[in-house]
């Protein structure tokens, strides 16, 4: 099955440095790269996402990277400020009727911005 | 515009109680989910619901039942509550797999 794996698991950054956090994962089928935010006490909301077909997404402050010979992506912030400060998460994951019983996501990372 | 609804959002229960955890979407989604998440694991599935009439075992599926009602609703039960069940649930759901889901803000459930 799917090894997702996200790393770091905590990271501390100045207000104003940027925040780079990074997804390896087995699956070679893995098509669709999402990366989550949870605040305290909400549901993870999808921030970004990238499909296999794209190397590279930017919304604003944020982007996502992806590497599909390497089977990693990564989340940028740049510019970080306090309202960052949250868990993020990754789960990717293939298309296809079975594809959800392969969805995994990563262990979190817990971003904190030092004011 | 309420996305993914949740109901109860907290609740104790005694070992050996059921219960069933309730869950709704008004996106129209054909596919739905049901996670647990325990501190420091990230969310793990238990079951998902690739479109109405159709429910499928996830990772973690041991002492969950699942039934998708309609296309808004997918519940999940507890027949016999046991303290490793202590966790927060979510349920999320999505137009279909490989596209995002949309969580509810999840209910916290102690087993005692």
């Amino acid at each position: 099955g799917e090894n997702v794996e996200q790393h770091p698991s905590t990271l501390s950054v100045q207000e104003g440095d940027s925040a780079v956090i990074k997804c390896t994962y087995s699956d070679s089928a893995s098509n669709y790269f999402p990366w989550y935010k949870q605040e305290l006490g909400k549901g993870p909301q999808l921030i970004i996402d990238i499909r296999s077909n794209v190397g590279e997404k930017k919304d604003q402050r944020i982007a996502v990277t992806l590497n599909k010979t390497a089977k990693h992506f990564s989340l940028h912030i740049t510019e970080t400020q306090p309202e960052d400060s949250a868990v993020y998460f990754c789960a990717p994951s293939s298309p296809g009727y079975s594809s959800a019983s392969k969805i995994i996501f990563g262990s979190g990372t817990r971003l904190s911005i030092r004011p | 515009n309420a996305g993914v609804t949740q109901t109860p959002k907290f609740q104790v229960l005694k070992t050996g109680q059921s219960m069933t955890l309730q869950c709704a979407q008004d996106m129209n989604h054909n596919s739905m989910y049901w996670y647990r998440q325990d501190p420091g694991m990230g969310l793990r599935l238990i079951y998902y619901s690739a479109s109405e009439g159709t429910t499928d075992k996830g990772e973690v599926p041991n002492g969950y039942n699942v039934s998708r009602l309609n296309k808004r609703e997918f519940s999940l039960r507890l027949e016999s509550a046991a303290p490793s069940q202590t966790s927060v649930y979510f349920c999320a759901s999505s137009a279909s797999g490989g596209q995002p889901q949309h969580f509810g803000d999840g209910t916290r459930l102690s087993i005692l």
